[in-house]
């Protein structure tokens, strides 16, 4: 166990639909990343933030947008689903941001099922 | 934009022997730091080992070893002593030292292990 939390495990849900996926952090890290897991496109990373602000974007579509809140908990929101929107979506947290090898701890994703 | 190549889709090794991933990768920076994860079935994203760009010397950890090879850009990483419970997915991936934190990610390589 990484120690960060992800909900829900499975979600299923329509072309068009928005749906909000939630993740805590290990307790004590400020950094918390979104990282994208398909067939197509394999691991992509999203979105970075760090202690309530945005601070690296990867490969994130327009129709995906982030925030993390005060208590440090991050949340994906991805609107106008599409079926290709369909993969693993993992969050995962470490203590701090560049420099500095900080390792990132994964938390178990979300599995997102567009119909 | 850097890249990372991982061009052994799959590897097959006998339990108690030795196996080696490749990875190589492509930066202009010189600051960096490289990293295998774990993807056993259960989905969860494990670290196995890191590598500063900086240290000369190559990472161990127990029965997984890197060779380090910064001016080839490759890091192939070495298990020793093969277990079934190394069955996985196994993926290399890069980080900059400084500015964006997001980890950018090899297309994985599926280890199986023959008992």
């Amino acid at each position: 166990d990484s120690g960060v939390t992800q909900t829900p495990k499975h979600l299923i849900t329509a072309t068009g639909q928005r749906v909000t996926l939630r993740c805590s952090p290990r307790s004590g890290d400020l950094s918390v990343y979104w990282y994208q897991q398909s067939l197509d496109q394999g691991l992509q990373f999203l979105i970075q933030y760090y202690n309530g602000e945005e601070r690296a974007k990867g490969n994130i579509l327009e129709r995906f947008s982030a925030q993390q809140f005060p208590d440090l908990h991050s949340e994906l929101n991805l609107s106008s689903l599409e079926l290709g929107d369909s993969a693993l979506y993992f969050c995962a947290s470490s203590v701090a941001q560049a420099p500095g090898s900080y390792e990132q701890y994964f938390g178990p994703g979300t599995r997102l099922t567009v119909t | 934009a850097q890249t990372v190549t991982q061009s052994q889709p799959e590897m097959s090794v006998q339990e108690a022997e030795t196996v080696t991933l490749s990875c190589t990768y492509d930066t202009s920076e010189s600051d960096y730091y490289l990293f295998w994860y774990k993807q056993p079935p259960s989905r969860q994203m494990i670290l196995v080992i890191r590598q500063e760009a900086y240290k000369q010397q190559n990472a161990t950890e127990n029965r997984f070893s890197v060779n380090f090879q910064k001016a080839a850009k490759s890091f192939s990483l070495k298990i020793s002593d093969s277990q079934l419970g190394d069955a996985a997915m196994y993926f290399c991936a890069y980080r900059s030292g400084g500015g964006a934190d997001g980890l950018t990610f090899g297309k994985g390589t599926h280890l199986i292990i023959q008992p």
